[in-house]
């Protein structure tokens, strides 16, 4: 399978505690994205790598949050002292260039109680 | 920033009936416009998309419509089958911003 990995597909955790994801892009793609989705929400932009760099990081994403692509291949989105609200599927997505379609992984559902 | 408006939430059509989703968008350098199938606990997966340089582009049975001076573009769905039932989301992204920004969702249900 060529497409776009995420793991683990599921995190349970308890409320303080830290969590790391994991994301492999298409291999020629260098934009990978995270996006976050609730129920019954569209997913909602995170921050975006073009190769290593981090270009953009959504204002609603807050320090808690930190994601990285050392070495502009996978990436890992970690989120410390999780709170009840940080509940949601997390989905990484790229793409090769600006304006081509952007191919999703299947996400992680993180549970936090 | 880029706003991204889509209707209806919910839409139901008898089998075989057309169905049809709207979006509109508020930034105009906005010039890509894919529209995603999300099925449940499934990934979200491009259906189709369209660029500002055109106005209607058509794969089978479904379509979409672009219009630059109104600011919405559309999904068209025609002779429609079960297993389009999903939720449908639209999306919007420019040069600028390079991210895509999401409609909040439209869930079809095709009644057999």
């Amino acid at each position: 399978d060529t497409g776009v990995s995420q793991d683990p597909r599921h995190k349970i955790t308890k409320r303080g505690q830290n969590v790391t994801f994991r994301c492999d892009p298409i291999s020629e793609h260098n934009r990978l994205y995270w996006y976050r989705q609730t129920l019954g929400q569209g997913p909602e932009f995170l921050t975006y790598f073009q190769n290593e760099a981090q270009l953009e990081k959504s204002r609603l994403l807050s320090d808690r949050f930190s994601a990285e692509r050392p070495k502009g291949s996978f990436s890992t989105l970690e989120i410390q002292r999780t709170e009840q609200g940080d509940s949601a599927m997390y989905l990484c997505a790229s793409g090769s260039s600006y304006n081509s379609p952007l191919h999703f992984g299947n996400g992680t559902r993180l549970t936090v109680t | 920033g880029e706003n991204v408006e889509q209707h209806p939430s919910t839409l139901s059509v008898q089998e075989g009936d057309s169905a049809v989703i709207k979006c509109t968008y508020s930034d105009s350098a906005s010039n890509y416009f894919p529209w995603y199938k999300q099925e449940l606990g499934k990934r979200p997966q491009l259906i189709i998309d369209i660029r500002s340089n055109v106005g209607e582009k058509k794969d089978q049975r479904i379509a979409v419509t672009l219009n630059k001076t109104a600011k919405h573009f559309s999904l068209h769905i025609t002779e429609t089958q079960p297993e389009d039932s999903a939720v449908y989301f639209c999306a919007a992204s420019n040069q600028g911003a390079q991210k895509l920004v999401f409609g909040q969702g439209t869930r079809l249900t095709i009644n057999p």
